[in-house]
């Protein structure tokens, strides 16, 4: 069946970098997009991009662009999502999503933690 | 940016009841709307697509309607085990924005 896998809690402090993996099983990775959706603590949901694994183009949210960068790896059919400069109001919930046609959301992983503090 | 007002923001029922969420547009979406359920310390869960496709594996006492910017997510017979926020997302414009949800409580 369709899943996503994503990486562990991560503690940074501000002005970091981090790096989020979604590794996905059941699907041929190439044929879907993958979505990047972040959640605050308490707050509602807030779409950060997407990208194509076929062909590497992404498109990111404006509040993010030039911190966001979002990748794949077909060999392992994992995608990534870094986010840097970080800032405490980007400690969140961080899912990655299977984007099916429309460009909603169909399968997701079960979220990362990101905490910023210094 | 496109922008979603749900309403309400907390709707208080019982089980078995009909429950009728809305989602506005601030502008012409044409029928690019998805609906998602999240339960606490969970991922959003696909509702509907296509504002009134239900998605596989939902049970059929969900329903959506609407287009342009007008939309509704109803719950035809209240369950225990919905109880959970709803959102809605608009697919037809960058950035595919969210509602702001509409929490669902025990009366």
């Amino acid at each position: 069946q369709v899943l996503l896998v994503q990486s562990g809690p991560e503690l940074k402090k501000p002005g970091a970098s981090v790096k989020v993996s979604c590794k996905t099983f059941g699907y041929t990775f190439s044929t879907y997009g993958l979505s990047w959706v972040r959640q605050a603590p308490g707050q509602g949901l807030e779409w950060m991009g997407w990208i194509s694994p076929f062909n590497g183009n992404a498109n990111y949210t404006q509040s993010l662009q030039g911190r966001v960068t979002m990748t794949t790896d077909t060999s392992t059919s994992t995608a990534y999502m870094e986010l840097r400069s970080l800032r405490s109001d980007d400690t969140a919930v961080y899912y990655c999503a299977r984007r099916p046609p429309d460009g909603s959301g169909d399968y997701w992983g079960q979220g990362t933690l990101v905490t910023v503090s210094s | 940016d496109i922008q979603l007002t749900q309403s309400p923001s907390v709707l208080s029922a019982f089980v078995g009841d009909r429950v009728t969420i809305t989602c506005r547009a601030s502008q012409d979406i044409g029928s690019f709307l998805a609906w998602y359920q999240q339960k606490p310390g969970k991922a959003p869960n696909l509702l509907i697509y296509a504002a009134s496709i239900l998605q596989s594996g939902v049970p059929s006492r969900f329903s959506g309607r609407g287009s342009g910017t007008e939309f509704t997510l109803t719950i035809a017979s209240l369950q225990p085990e919905d109880f959970a926020t709803y959102y809605c997302q608009q697919l037809n414009r960058y950035p595919l924005t969210f509602g702001g949800g509409t929490k669902v409580e025990i009366k």
